[in-house]
């Protein structure tokens, strides 16, 4: 049981440059999201969709663009990459029918020079 | 504005003892409460929670303490060890019309010494 899985684990653009940023995750989840940590800064949401279909933006949306392809994977696109996007990005998915805890990736670490 | 705060970036504990973590948060609105526990090069991984109906949530060494008069949270790890050193994120959620949000303090390092 694969959990979260995120892809890739590092990227290096030069800015100006575009990438997308894949998740997908095989545990039936309902809801998927993005976060950035930055230090100090804790997580911050990105974007997230509560379900097949759906997006909606969180507290930094700014640059980014997602896509929920189907029920498993859920995608973050840099158009145009920017040096403050130097971050590392975690998706996460949680099952919405009580209180669950989110269930994260490992994260992929880019910098943007 | 911070929803969640966690005041000490740094916590030194000696091997053995108790390490007391503490969160803090603004909205009434969340009802539940989790803590998680981040190594380095690795993604968060879930600790404990607790649903805003008790006040006290127990696993193992783990113990998580709410006072929602307070809006404060608290996790307990006894007897510390020198595996839990790790960055340790509180986060608390709430249901909206768009699904269920969840919101993070900025995290506390916790250093276990031998």
């Amino acid at each position: 049981n694969a959990g979260v899985t995120q892809t890739p684990k590092f990227q290096v653009l030069k800015t100006g440059q575009s990438m997308t940023l894949q998740c997908a995750q095989d545990m039936n989840h309902n809801s998927m999201y993005w976060y950035r940590q930055d230090p100090g800064m804790g997580l911050r949401l990105i974007y997230y969709s509560a379900s097949e279909g759906t997006t909606d933006k969180g507290e930094v949306p700014n640059g980014y663009n997602v896509s929920r392809l189907n029920k498993r994977e859920f995608s973050l696109r840099l158009e145009s990459a920017a040096p403050s996007q130097t971050s590392v990005y975690f998706c996460a998915s949680v099952r919405v029918l009580d209180n669950s805890p989110l269930h994260f990736g490992n994260g992929t670490r880019l910098t943007v020079t | 504005d911070q929803q969640v705060k966690q005041n000490s970036p740094s916590l030194s504990v000696q091997e053995g003892r108790i390490s007391i973590l503490n969160c803090d948060y603004t909205n009434s609105m969340f009802d539940y409460f989790l803590w998680y526990k981040k190594y380095p090069a690795e993604g968060p991984t879930f600790l404990i929670s607790i649903s805003s109906i008790k006040d006290k949530n127990e696993d193992g060494r783990f113990t998580v303490f709410l006072n929602k008069s307070a809006k404060h949270l608290s996790l307990h790890i006894v007897p510390s060890q020198p595996g839990d050193s790790a960055v340790y994120f509180c986060a608390a959620s709430a249901r909206d019309n768009y699904g269920q949000n969840f919101v993070f303090g900025p995290g506390t390092r916790l250093s276990v010494l031998p």
